[in-house]
């Protein structure tokens, strides 16, 4: 069974702090995302990779960035942790764009900045 | 042009009706529509994809409807349960370099029983 694992499914940080969210997947998955959601916003794009020690902007970059050491985690961080971060945060990945591009996510991290 | 629009935001149905909701979107290089259905707790799961060569797909309850001259398409849900109470989110790929997917904002579907 595939599986997309996000390191916490709640968080709670004070504004200022450098916020890490981890995801990890099983499936050899050249590609990963990272979206945040938002009510009545949908899924919008932060950065996503494309293979190991690639990142590219999504798009609304600002205030966050990425690290992809290996290929399969891809961690999102928040450098200094704003309230108007506070979100639902998904991770996905998905192989080489085939002819289904199906992406397969995580279960979200709530992130809350207080 | 990057954007998709999904109306309504908010949805219900009683059980055995049908359940439609619809996407709009303006980039032309746009080369795959897929819909994915999200639970409570849960992250968004694919459940049925287009491409614009077809008019309609049809996997057992689950229709889309494509129209590419009206740059439209829409999900139908025949004979909703409330099991299918669920957020439906319509994505388009971006079929230039990033391939990367647009998202709708997202419709909140309740089937009342």
């Amino acid at each position: 069974d595939v599986k997309v694992t996000q390191s916490s499914r709640y968080l709670v940080k004070r504004t200022g702090e450098k916020v890490f969210l981890e995801c990890v997947q099983d499936m050899d998955h050249e590609n990963m995302f990272w979206y945040r959601q938002d009510p009545g916003l949908g899924l919008r794009l932060i950065y996503f990779s494309y293979d190991v020690k690639m990142k590219e902007k999504g798009d609304i970059p600002e205030g966050y960035s990425v690290s992809r050491e290996k290929k399969e985690r891809f961690s999102l961080i928040l450098e200094s942790a704003s309230t108007n971060q506070t979100s639902m945060y998904l991770c996905a990945s998905r192989s080489r764009p085939l002819r289904h591009n199906e992406q397969f996510f995580g279960p979200g991290t709530r992130l809350t900045v207080l | 042009q990057q954007q998709v629009k999904q109306s309504p935001q908010s949805l219900i149905v009683q059980k055995g009706g049908i359940s439609i909701i619809n996407c709009a979107y303006e980039n032309t290089a746009f080369d795959y529509f897929p819909w994915y259905q999200q639970f409570p707790g849960k992250g968004p799961a694919l459940l049925i994809a287009i491409r614009p060569d077809v008019s309609e797909k049809k996997e057992g309850r689950f229709t889309i409807s494509f129209n590419k001259s009206a740059k439209q398409f829409s999900l139908h849900i025949m004979d909703s349960q409330p099991g299918d109470s669920a957020t439906y989110f319509c994505a388009a790929r971006d079929g230039g370099a990033t391939n990367k997917l647009i998202f709708g904002t997202g419709t909140l579907l309740a089937v009342q029983p």
